[in-house]
């Protein structure tokens, strides 16, 4: 079965980094897109970055652009998220999520709080 | 960005009784290869989002058939023919045609 597991997440300073990992399982990774999505604490859920199987795919939110950078290591199994320049409005948990056109499967989620 | 309106924000239920959510986009969601990208997710308390519905209509493998979608251009509605205790959750609309891919505000669903 199709399993996602996020990792990475935790309490950094504003203008801090942060680098969040997804592990896969139970699929052929390499197959798929992958996307991000995160939703603040009692809040609605945002796409922000989406990449291909082969990487030659990417997207970007407004809200993330030339701050944060997805990339994969297909040989891995796994799919990261680079965050720079935090501010307080990018807590939140973020998921990543299996995406055959629209996310399917998503991991359980990392808590990232942006806090001085 | 493509705006999804839910309604009613709020949908209490009794058990067996049927349930609608609306869902309204500012823009068309037909994709240039004709399909429509709106989706439905469940998020029960405490857990991640789970896709309930794709490209409209579908149902995704083990959501029970008593969920169903439906809609075109601009308007879609998910129902549940019987709420089930275990339907408790927020429910939302999603569209993936246009980058970038946007929810509806949540619907929460409740027993009365």
């Amino acid at each position: 079965q199709v399993q996602l597991v996020e990792s990475g997440g935790g309490l950094v300073k504003p203008g801090g980094s942060l680098r969040l990992s997804c592990t896969a399982s139970g699929f052929t990774f390499s197959d798929y897109y992958m996307t991000w999505i995160r939703q603040a604490p009692g809040k609605g859920l945002e796409c922000i970055s989406y990449i291909s199987g082969t990487s030659s795919d990417t997207n970007y939110a407004d809200s993330v652009k030339g701050r944060f950078t997805i990339s994969r290591d297909n040989a891995k199994n796994s799919l990261f998220l680079q965050m720079n320049s935090l501010r307080a409005e990018d807590t939140a948990v973020y998921y990543c999520a299996r995406t055959a056109r629209t996310p399917d499967s998503w991991g359980q989620g990392t808590l990232v709080t942006v806090s001085s | 960005d493509v705006v999804m309106t839910q309604s009613p924000l709020s949908l209490p239920v009794t058990l067996g009784q049927p349930a609608s959510i609306s869902c309204r986009s500012s823009q068309g969601l037909v994709y240039s290869n004709g399909n429509t990208y709106l989706n439905w997710f469940q998020q029960r308390p405490g857990q991640s989002p789970r896709r309930l519905i794709y490209t409209v209509s579908n149902r995704d493998s083990g959501v029970p058939d008593r969920f169903s979608g439906s809609g075109s251009g601009t308007d879609f509605t998910l129902k549940i023919s019987r709420v089930e205790a275990e339907d408790v959750g927020v429910y939302y609309c999603m569209q993936a045609t246009h980058w970038p891919w946007t929810f509806g505000q949540g619907t929460k669903v409740e027993i009365k």
